[in-house]
């Protein structure tokens, strides 16, 4: 079945930057967007932006265009996520997500991964 | 920005009775550009409605939704002890697609 499988969970200290990696399966990983989704602790949902695996562009929201960096490998079917400049308020599960256009509803999800900032 | 607002924020039914739950937005997008997802603890979130009406694979026919424009509704008909969790929207009509704060359903 279609899946979703992110790295493991990540201990950052303030300033650094973490990526975590998120790896398709089950479909043609070129034919569908992939989302990153936050959700800090105890907390609602939060987009951060998306990647068309097909030829690597990107959207990012106004919160994270200058800290985040998505990008992809074809060859192993894989997106990354890349967040910089780290504070204690990035300390969240982030999730990757599918979606079959430019808009559109996210499904599946990955699993997720808790990243703690903390010194 | 579209905001979401969900009510109530937190729902309390017994196991069998029907949950109707509320999706607000400021303003509406693409038509019927509303999902709805499922969050249990420690878990991620799973797709049961899109575009406003339309179950997802696999998601009982317990579960409905609803609406149109700015408002909208999930309907759960008859609850069942593992529906108990936590539900959000999400507008994906106009960028940035924003997710509603969520409704926790719990056991009374």
């Amino acid at each position: 079945q279609v899946q979703l499988v992110q790295s493991g969970a990540e201990v950052k200290k303030p300033g650094a930057s973490v990526k975590v990696s998120c790896k398709a399966s089950a479909y043609t990983f070129t034919n569908f967007y992939i989302y990153w989704v936050r959700q800090a602790p105890g907390q609602g949902l939060e987009w951060m932006g998306r990647i068309d695996p097909s030829d690597g562009s990107t959207s990012y929201t106004q919160n994270f265009q200058d800290r985040v960096t998505m990008t992809r490998d074809t060859s192993t079917s894989t997106v990354y996520m890349e967040l910089t400049s780290l504070t204690s308020d990035d300390t969240a599960v982030y999730y990757c997500a599918r979606s079959a256009s430019s808009w559109g509803w996210f499904d599946p999800w990955g699993q997720g991964t808790l990243v703690t900032v903390s010194s | 920005e579209i905001v979401l607002t969900q009510s109530p924020g937190t729902l309390s039914l017994s196991p069998g009775e029907r949950a109707t739950l509320s999706c607000r937005a400021t303003q509406s997008g693409r038509t019927n550009s509303l999902a709805w997802y499922q969050q249990k603890p420690g878990q991620a979130p799973r797709l049961l409605i899109f575009a406003a009406s339309s179950r997802a694979t696999g998601i009982p026919d317990r579960f409905s939704g609803s609406g149109s424009g700015t408002d909208f509704t999930l309907t759960i008909s008859r609850l069942e002890p593992e529906d108990f969790a936590v539900y959000y929207c999400q507008q994906y009509g106009r960028s940035p697609y924003t997710f509603g704060q969520g409704t926790k359903l719990e056991i009374k």
